[in-house]
């Protein structure tokens, strides 16, 4: 059964510490992993989508990475601003995602 | 570019009344759109799936008599909650893809919706 695993549930960050969220997958026929954050009380806005092993991709204070069983989000000297919610998602042979339930990220001034 | 608008923003209505909410994409077709429901503190929940011009395809145990789904442009799907009870109240939040070898799936901002 495909599955996508997120963690930690949660995170709490001083600004300007950097970590990393993992994002577990086994989706058959893998088309492309997602990464997109969610504010309270909005849609998902797209951040990334890798497609294979040893992929990375960057925007501002966030890199994406990808392997044959997970993806990491990199957060680089985070700020308050980048506190959200951060879903991971697998799209299958379909073309439908396969959602993880998110890491809430908190960064404290 | 790739924006999706969803409206209404927030609506409260009656038990019994239906209620239609609105998915646009504004800058690109849409040949495939998609309506999730998210609960507080879940994860989304795909609802259904439809291709423009197409009858929706619904995920097992949504309803299709309840939540109507008309996708009838490139630009244009609606989800109307017919006889809206309590327990439907939920945020809805539409995603749009492009045409063929498009795999995003961009999102509107979403509609809060409160049955009384």
């Amino acid at each position: 059964e495909d599955q996508v695993t997120q963690s930690p549930e949660a995170l709490r960050l001083q600004e300007g510490e950097s970590s990393s969220l993992n994002c577990s997958y086994t989706v058959s026929g893998l088309r492309g992993l997602f990464w997109y954050r969610q504010d309270p009380g909005k849609g998902p806005e797209f951040l990334f989508t890798l497609y294979s092993a040893g992929e990375e991709k960057e925007k501002e204070r966030l890199k994406a990475t990808l392997t044959k069983k997970e993806s990491f989000l990199h957060i680089t000297a985070p700020k308050p601003e980048d506190s959200a919610t951060y879903l991971c998602a697998g799209g299958d042979s379909n073309y439908q995602l396969i959602w993880g339930a998110g890491t809430k990220l908190i960064i404290k001034p | 570019g790739a924006v999706v608008s969803q409206h209404p923003s927030r609506v409260i209505c009656k038990s019994g009344t239906s209620v239609k909410i609105e998915c646009r994409s504004l800058d690109f077709q849409a040949t495939t759109m998609f309506w999730y429901r998210q609960f507080p503190k879940q994860s989304l929940m795909l609802m259904a799936t439809s291709n423009e011009g197409s009858k929706a395809t619904y995920e097992q145990g949504v309803e299709k008599d309840k939540f109507l789904i008309n996708h009838a442009s490139l630009t244009l799907s609606t989800l109307t909650v017919t006889s809206a009870h309590p327990e439907d109240s939920s945020f809805y939040i539409c995603s749009a893809r492009g045409g063929a070898g498009t795999d995003t799936q961009y999102f509107g901002p979403g509609t809060r919706l409160t049955v009384l």
